[in-house]
């Protein structure tokens, strides 16, 4: 069955340091890869998306991820976390069927 | 652009109720999505449309049901609310294979 995988549950780091969210799927084909933020309350946001081409995708506000076909891993990075960064974060698949499949999300706490 | 809006924001049903979460995006979309958000659990699909007309179930779609008469708006029926349809509820909207957008959500409690 098709699926997407976050392994965190929850991730806490110290403001300034860097951040490194997992994601792994599993399709039969490689799908569309995205990364969703939720800030507490709100809707989700797109931070970044992966079709095809180059495997490293720039996003917004500071993040890129690195899809990586040989672990069917799409791994999202910042080098630098400010404390509005903390929220959930939620990977994200589909095929050609246009129906978004969402991993269970990472909480990301941000101390100081 | 308004994007994708929802309404109400917030809404309390006693058991057996029915209720009626509306949906609207003005970019001319032509997919649209309802989901439901349960901690720890992500998004699940209930129902989608890919157009004016036309309607299909997703993974979880027992206990609601939808329409698509026109291209902006997709509302989601709850006929006989039961506790286990507490939730967040969110629209979403896309044009094929581009960006999903969301709505900012309708938190449901079933009592």
């Amino acid at each position: 069955a098709q699926s997407v995988t976050q392994p965190d549950i929850h991730i806490t780091v110290s403001e300034g340091a860097s951040l490194e969210l997992r994601c792994n799927y599993s399709y039969g084909a490689t799908p569309y890869l995205f990364w969703y933020v939720q800030s507490p309350g709100q809707g989700l946001q797109l931070l970044l998306k992966y079709f095809s081409g180059d495997t490293l995708v720039q996003g917004i506000k500071g993040f890129e991820a690195e899809f990586k076909r040989s672990q069917s891993s799409f791994n999202l990075r910042k080098p630098s976390v400010h404390w509005s960064d903390a929220a959930e974060y939620f990977c994200a698949a589909d095929t050609n069927d246009y129906k978004l499949s969402f991993g269970a999300g990472t909480t990301v706490t941000v101390r100081a | 652009n308004a994007g994708v809006t929802q309404t109400p924001k917030f809404r309390i049903l006693k058991i057996g109720q029915s209720m009626t979460l509306q949906c609207t995006q003005d970019m001319n979309h032509n997919y649209m999505y309802w989901y439901r958000q349960d901690p720890g659990m992500g998004l699940k699909l209930i129902y989608y449309s890919v157009g004016a007309g036309i309607t299909d179930k997703g993974e979880v779609p027992n206990g609601y049901n939808v329409s698509r008469s026109t291209t902006e708006d997709f509302p989601l029926r709850l006929e006989l609310a039961a506790p286990s349809q507490t939730s967040v509820y969110f629209c979403a909207s896309r044009f094929s294979s581009d960006e999903q957008f969301f709505g900012p959500g309708t938190r449901l409690t079933v009592l």
